[in-house]
């Protein structure tokens, strides 16, 4: 298995764009989660989702940010207009249901996300 | 809610054993891990304890475990200069679906 998949690696953009980022789990791991990693706040959860079904979002740090399960193969992060204060690293992590307990998370390699 | 604890630094030379400590809140933690953030790197998964073991040994790392302290530490013998990285401590507990993270604890190991 190719592990979590996170693209892009780097993104550079504009305050005011929207941008995107993308993640593909493990194939057959059926709850994702959306972290964000900064020196000051150390690594968040934003949200995380269970068979496709977003569950706990209260890390979603303002209605800028939303994150989206089409189907189990692929979520989005979207943070839409983006603000310098959004650079970070963000991370995307995978598990199976609760018999992973004994394994954690699966965790992507991040994309680094700079807003100038 | 859950808090994770650990300390920011830690500086040992290589050959020496490190030991890095983790303090947590959750009285039930199930699960408690130890992760591996090497520079621009995912976090890894170096190593997990349940919370009924006191002790666990994977070739260099000991993971020991005082319930009754909620202490957690991780001690890496023989440290290598590829093993400074951050190294988190996290848990998991009763029904909660989600790890609690600690704000990860930078290795140097120097020469």
């Amino acid at each position: 298995d190719a592990g979590v998949i996170q693209s892009p690696r780097h993104e550079v953009t504009e305050m005011g764009q929207e941008v995107t980022l993308r993640c593909k789990p493990i194939s057959g791991h059926n709850s994702l989660f959306w972290y964000r990693q900064t020196m000051m706040r150390g690594l968040e959860l934003l949200i995380y989702f269970n068979n496709n079904v977003p569950i706990d979002d209260s890390g979603m740090p303002e209605d800028r940010f939303s994150a989206k399960m089409p189907n189990a193969s692929f979520s989005t992060l979207k943070i839409q207009p983006s603000e310098p204060r959004d650079s970070a690293v963000y991370f995307c992590a995978s598990r199976f249901g609760l018999e992973t307990a004994t394994y954690g998370y699966t965790f992507g390699s991040g994309t680094r996300l700079t807003v100038v | 809610g859950e808090d994770v604890e650990q300390s920011l630094f830690l500086s040992v030379r290589e050959g020496d054993s490190s030991v890095i400590n983790c303090t947590y809140t959750d009285s039930s933690s199930t699960y408690l891990y130890w992760y591996k953030q090497e520079p621009g790197a995912g976090l890894q998964l170096l190593t997990y304890i349940f919370s009924n073991m006191d002790m666990k040994q994977d070739q260099r790392l000991t993971v020991l475990l005082n319930k009754k302290d909620k202490h957690l530490s991780l001690r890496i013998a023989d440290t290598q200069t590829g093993d400074s990285a951050i190294y988190f401590c996290a848990e998991i507990g009763g029904t909660a679906s989600k790890l609690t993270f600690g704000t990860g604890t930078r290795l140097q190991v120097t020469l």
